[in-house]
């Protein structure tokens, strides 16, 4: 079972800052969290990832909670192309390996 | 030039056929994996290999067989297919293993259907 809980869907204005929400609230010490995103039917894309320290790219901002129980991915201007499935993950201790979740279904609105 | 590259993008073949997916990447990482995504869109991690040694073997079955020739290649083969082998295989790759050597990179995917 995914590590993670993330809201099934939501909507953005485009231009407006989209905040995708994630609970990790078992996270473990040493595990991150990842963002990816899928659009369409086409190969997820990686975003962001963190461990408690928030981050920033090119593509995003993310929040990490102080008690690392929960995320927070910030698109700061979203445009339509962000329509995609947004996934939040945090790799298993010891494999490493992704479980992935059902993800956010962000629909950005003209 | 394509980071991650899977050849065939699509393939349909009949029931009981053996077909193999192949996947290259030129990242120059050391791991590389198999995901399967089914017709509900739930993505599952099926294989992985570092260095070309198995290190993630997911319950899947033994009709399943991944090779690893060296680390920029892991390919797939399925003997006897069956209709539920009908998904998405996706493969992706990544600098290393272990907590924070990823990200991992995927490939645009293999669009199996079987007849």
């Amino acid at each position: 079972d995914a590590k993670t809980t993330q809201p099934p869907s939501m909507d953005c204005a485009e231009g407006r800052a989209a905040n995708l929400p994630c609970n990790h609230s078992t996270i473990s010490g040493n595990e991150y969290v990842y963002w990816y995103r899928q659009i369409h039917s086409q190969g997820p894309q990686y975003i962001i990832h963190g461990l408690k320290n928030n981050e920033t790219n090119e593509m995003a901002s993310l929040i990490i909670t102080e008690d690392r129980k929960s995320s927070t991915l910030i698109l700061p201007h979203a445009t339509l192309r962000d329509t995609a499935v947004y996934y939040c993950i945090v790799s298993t201790s010891g494999t490493y390996k992704y479980i992935f979740g059902t993800g956010t279904r962000l629909k950005v609105l003209a | 030039d394509t980071a991650v590259s899977q050849t065939p993008k699509y393939l349909v073949t009949q029931m009981g056929n053996d077909k193999s997916i192949k996947c290259e990447q030129n990242l120059g990482h050391d791991t590389m994996y198999w995901y399967k995504q089914d017709s509900k869109k739930f993505l599952k991690i099926m294989f992985s290999y570092n260095n070309k040694e198995l290190i993630i073997n997911e319950t899947v079955p033994n009709r399943f067989s991944p090779k690893s020739p060296d680390k920029a290649h892991l390919n797939l083969h399925i003997n006897s297919l069956e209709l539920g082998d009908s998904a998405v295989y996706f493969c992706a790759s990544s600098q290393g293993w272990g907590p924070s050597n990823q990200p991992q990179h995927f490939g645009d995917g293999t669009r199996l259907s079987i007849l």
